[in-house]
């Protein structure tokens, strides 16, 4: 399948500040975007999603924008906490497929007190 | 509670000593799936199932096999596991195929000696 990711390692942000983490995709004919936070020792876990009909969706806390003209996705965490050191993936799928996501490389988002 | 389970959760083993790492979701999903995470490479699909009796190749398949004989059920299969196999396992489901959110069990971490 087609790449998915900005391959990004680690982003630093300090307890309280907003937060933004980014994935470009390349496949043009992805339908679903799909955010998912990883603690350490856990498997991943749905935070929002995102349908290509959309640009924008909004959930606690969080709010997803989708730039399908330049294939760019983004996480914004609103007044970050320590809870929400994690690690972060995108993920897509296309229309109608059946084999499942496609994942980004991940980035890992660190909170400063 | 509604969950993916895996066991074991922890895995240390030796080149060609055939193992199996079980799979169990009590959500009744028709759709899993059995995903590797590595560093630098995030997580790729290894194999997935759209129901009972229904298994397809991800990304990833070579040296790896599945069965779907039940339907909460969806165990990986390492028939001669080599050093190249020593990953981060994640057994994932989802209601149906085209509902992409996937939730996913807690890892296997084998290591192959």
């Amino acid at each position: 399948g087609e790449s998915v990711g900005l391959h990004l390692p680690t982003l630093s942000v300090q307890e309280g500040d907003n937060s933004i983490i980014n994935c470009a995709y390349s496949n043009s004919a992805s339908d679903y975007f799909i955010w998912y936070k990883q603690e350490s020792g856990k498997g991943p876990q749905f935070i929002i999603d995102i349908r290509s009909n959309m640009d924008k969706r909004q959930g606690q806390r969080v709010t997803v924008l989708l730039n399908k003209t330049v294939k760019h996705l983004s996480l914004q965490i609103a007044a970050t906490q320590p809870g929400d050191s994690a690690v972060y993936f995108c993920a897509e799928n296309e229309a109608g497929g059946a084999d499942g996501l496609t994942f980004g490389k991940g980035t890992h988002l660190i909170i400063q007190p | 509670e509604a969950q993916v389970t895996q066991n074991p959760r922890y895995l240390i083993t030796v080149t060609g000593k055939k193992l199996t790492v079980t799979c169990s979701q009590n959500m009744n999903h028709e759709y899993m799936s059995w995903y590797r995470q590595d560093p630098g490479l995030g997580l790729r699909q290894i194999y997935y199932s759209m129901n009972v009796e229904v298994t397809d190749k991800g990304d990833v398949p070579e040296g790896y096999k599945v069965s779907r004989k039940e339907k909460r059920n969806f165990p990986l299969i390492l028939e001669s596991p080599s050093p190249n196999q020593t990953s981060l396992y994640f057994c994932a489901s989802s209601p149906e195929v085209g509902t992409y959110e996937q939730y996913f069990g807690p890892g296997t971490r084998l290591t192959v000696t």
